[in-house]
């Protein structure tokens, strides 16, 4: 099965802050998404990537920068954090043969913005 | 876009009773509609999925409907155990797109 890791697990910064958040998938998938999960809004997509060096624009991707140094690892930036960001940010990965592909999550990293 | 919409926010049954979750979409192009489960403080896992090119599938006590005219699908859980509470997220993507949308979620609990 996929591996999926995040890094932090919890991150508190304050308003203007800058953030990283780190995701790594050790199957060799090749895309790699980035998520945000709110009450009442279920899990709604930032951004994600079909390869080292490629980004491709989301549903909800204001304030949020994404980069794919590797196949393995796929960050998300947050340059200068807001409180609207607060948030339960998931990362996933993606590589199946075909037509459609199940997605493998990481654990999750809470962000709170003060 | 394509926009899902799952009906139920919360749902509340015995263990034993049957459970049934419905989301709606709005893209005809929609082809693939996965299921996934989050228990508490973990990441989401997929567990069952259907195709447009049939109306039901079942994996153990798991059966996806699909119906495309109306844009409906839904998961019925039967037998229900305390291990299946969860939240549960509907989605939908296009044929060999691996862009999904999802739903809002819908916590299920189950009571003994």
């Amino acid at each position: 099965e996929a591996a999926v890791t995040q890094s932090p697990r919890n991150k508190v910064t304050v308003t203007g802050g800058n953030v990283t958040l780190s995701c790594r998938q050790t199957n060799s998938h090749n895309y790699m998404y980035w998520y945000r999960q709110d009450t009442g809004h279920g899990l709604r997509l930032i951004h994600y990537s079909y390869g080292a060096g490629n980004l491709q624009i989301g549903d909800v991707p204001d304030g949020y920068k994404a980069t794919r140094t590797t196949q393995e690892d796929f960050f998300l930036l947050l340059e200068l954090a807001s409180p609207s960001q607060t948030s339960l940010y998931f990362c996933a990965s993606s590589g199946g043969t075909g037509n459609y592909a199940e997605q493998f999550f990481g654990p999750g990293t809470r962000l709170t913005v003060l | 876009g394509e926009k899902v919409e799952q009906h139920e926010s919360t749902l509340s049954v015995r263990e034993g009773d049957s459970a049934v979750i419905n989301c709606t979409y709005t893209d005809t192009a929609s082809s693939y509609f996965p299921w996934y489960k989050q228990e508490a403080g973990k990441g989401l896992h997929f567990v069952i999925d259907i195709r447009s090119n049939v109306d039901r599938k079942q994996s153990q006590r798991l059966i996806v409907l699909l119906d495309k005219k109306a844009k409906r699908f839904s998961l019925h859980i039967t037998a229900t155990q305390p291990e299946d509470s969860a939240i549960y997220f509907c989605a939908a993507s296009m044929t060999g797109g691996y862009k999904v949308v999802f739903g809002s979620g819908t916590r299920l609990l189950v009571s003994p």
